[in-house]
This record gives structure tokens, sequence and C-alpha cells, in this order.
């Protein structure tokens, strides 16, 4: 089946240890996109990649860095320089053509003690 | 700047009741698409619908029908007969093309509970 992929669903660390989140798809999809969501709120953007070997700062990508060195992948680090990491982390992907919809994956829950 | 205004944060119903989700936008640009999502409690957002500025026709699909309005700038969503089963977040977005990149912005999203 096709789809994106977010494992695990929780992810438990303690404070000032890196954590790297993983996102793929099989979708085929040229651009890839991280959310996070804090209970109540909506999504806020963190990063994103329009191609491979490309990305582009969000709206809070302070104390997040990422790669995109395959098509499928997407894998998303939370830094101990992120003052407040716990949150629910969403992947999304997007098809060819610039206004089309977004997929999205599972999601992420991370506590950080 | 770009916004979506979700105004609901939450709303209850019982259940067969009809309800409606606002949803009003800001943008500068001509072209543009708007969407709804939905978040189950389970966390992944569902795709509902997309609609593009040049088409303002209302669309029905099965009990989710939507209303897009230009000039009132907003994107409303009416469930017919509400379930128990459309109890969830309901998230509005807009598009936003940038220096040839391609983002959402999200609404802050309306919570739906629907009560037997």
């Amino acid at each position: 089946d096709g789809g994106i992929t977010q494992s695990p669903k929780y992810l438990f660390r303690k404070e000032g240890q890196n954590v790297t989140l993983s996102c793929e798809q099989n979708l085929n999809h040229d651009a890839m996109y991280w959310y996070r969501q804090d209970p109540g709120q909506g999504l806020r953007l963190i990063y994103y990649s329009q191609i491979v070997n490309d990305f582009q700062k969000g709206d809070i990508a302070e104390g997040y860095s990422v790669s995109r060195e395959k098509k499928e992948s997407f894998p998303l680090t939370v830094t101990s320089a992120q003052k407040n990491p716990t949150a629910f982390y969403l992947c999304a992907s997007r098809g060819p053509g610039q206004l089309n919809e977004q997929y999205f994956g599972p999601g992420t829950r991370l506590t950080v003690t | 700047a770009q916004k979506v205004t979700q105004a609901q944060t939450e709303i209850s119903v019982v259940e067969k009741e009809d309800v409606t989700l606002d949803c009003v936008y800001e943008t500068r640009d001509t072209t543009y698409y708007l969407f709804w999502y939905k978040q189950p409690p389970s966390g992944e957002l569902v795709f509902l619908i997309r609609r593009n500025s040049f088409d303002e026709q209302n669309e029905i699909s099965g009990r989710y029908s939507w209303n897009f309005q230009k000039s009132t700038s907003s994107f409303n969503f009416t469930i017919t007969a509400s379930q128990v089963v459309d109890s969830a977040v309901y998230f509005c977005a807009l598009s936003e093309v940038s220096g040839g990149y391609n983002k959402l912005i999200f609404g802050a999203g309306t919570r739906l509970a629907v009560h037997p």
C-alpha cells in the first residue's frame, strides 16, 4: 500500500539528548514537510523540502535539523537546543503540482523529560 | 499576510444534528487553494477536500458539504445528520506559494464532539 510511515508512534527521551524522527513515503512525491502540533493547537511548519538535497526552514525551525538524501526519506532531528521539544510531530508529502493537497503520516508523539 | 481563522474552538452537538464549521481566510494571491482536513483521535490528518479560487460552486459529498464564498473570504464546512464517528478536530488550510515553494497555512482547528 502507498503511504507515509512515521516511526515510532511514541518516543521518550531525556532532556539534553538529540533524537531523530523517521518519515518514509512510497508515494513518489517530491515535496515533504514536517509539522509540530501542541495540545489544542494547530499545525506549525518546521521544515520542508521540495526535492532531494534541498530543504527550507519553516516558521519554527530553531532547534531542529533535517536532511533529504533520498526522495523517500525526510528525517527530522530534534536537538538539545530545542527548548520545548515535547509535542506531536507530523510528516507530510505532496504530489506533483504546486497546489495539490498534502498527505500525512500517523505522527510521532515525543515526550522529553 | 496569509492567514486562516477558525473562530470556533469547540462545538458540541447531539447525534443527527447538522453542524457548520466556519473558516475565514486572508490572502494576497489571486490563485490559491483551500483545504479541509479531519484529525480523528488517532492523530493522523485525513484530507477531505480541495477547492481552487476560481471555482465557487458548492460541493457535496455524502453528508459533507462545503460553501465557498470569495466575497466574504469564507470556506465553511457543514456536516448533515452528524454521527459519533464525526467527532474529531477539523482544520481548514490555505495554500501559499512563495519563492517557488508551496506551503499550507493552517487554522487553529475546531474540535467537534458529537454525542449519542
